[in-house]
């Protein structure tokens, strides 16, 4: 079984600073993608970034970037010149491919509490 | 263009009566998935749907859940003889097929269930 662990429940970060959040794994896949959700107070969850773990280049969407160790099973975020509306839940899955019925698997963590502090 | 929409935005209801949540997929989303999110938590997996394939029921908390998807587009969610313990936020992502190049799901609002 997929697990995904998220160790930081809580965090917070002056605006315009830099944060990184932890995310952790474990698998037997060789197969995978990772993503970062996000979710604001309004409920929508929205992605934040992917990485397929065939790829070894860290995924980078403008302010937003990973570290993505796949030896040590390990993908965190990282949020430059962080602003005020970064303050959300922030969640880490990962993705089991299938092409069976049963569809993709997605494995969530259990959220990063993200405050921005102006 | 319309994201995947979820109703009602929250529904308070009795222990002991039934509930029903609906999801409205993005069109030409083929795959669907729902979700219980309780507080402090992450998302749970409770079933998903891909087209008109039999449902993976496997997360399915117990027999008081049940869900379907009409035409292979709306869906529902129905919770019989609701438990304060079925009090969550219900979430509904849709895809395009699993085996599309592009396996981002792409989430609704979700439902906040409150059973009193």
């Amino acid at each position: 079984a997929q697990t995904v662990t998220q160790s930081q429940p809580e965090m917070s970060v002056q605006e315009a600073e830099t944060v990184t959040l932890s995310c952790t794994y474990d698998t037997s896949e060789s197969n995978y993608y990772l993503f970062w959700y996000k979710q604001p107070p309004s409920r929508q969850m929205i992605l934040v970034i992917r990485q397929e773990a065939y790829k070894q280049q860290n995924a980078t969407e403008n302010r937003f970037s990973v570290n993505f160790q796949k030896a040590a099973k390990s993908f965190s975020l990282k949020i430059s010149d962080s602003q005020l509306g970064d303050t959300a839940m922030y969640f880490c899955a990962f993705m089991k491919l299938s092409y069976s019925n049963t569809g993709n698997q997605f494995y969530f963590g259990t959220g990063t509490s993200l405050t921005v502090i102006p | 263009g319309a994201g995947v929409s979820q109703s009602p935005s929250n529904k308070v209801t009795e222990k002991g009566k039934d509930v029903e949540l609906r999801c409205d997929p993005i069109s030409g989303h083929t795959a669907l998935y729902w979700y219980r999110q309780s507080l402090g938590q992450g998302l749970e997996f409770l079933i998903y749907f891909q087209g008109n394939s039999a449902p993976d029921k496997s997360g399915l908390p117990s027999d008081r859940f049940s869900a379907e998807r009409t035409g292979g587009s709306v869906s529902t969610l129905t919770i019989q003889r609701t438990q304060q313990e079925d009090s969550a936020v219900y979430l509904c992502a849709s895809s395009l097929p699993t085996d599309s190049p592009s396996y981002e799901q792409y989430f609704g609002p979700g439902t906040r269930l409150t059973v009193t």
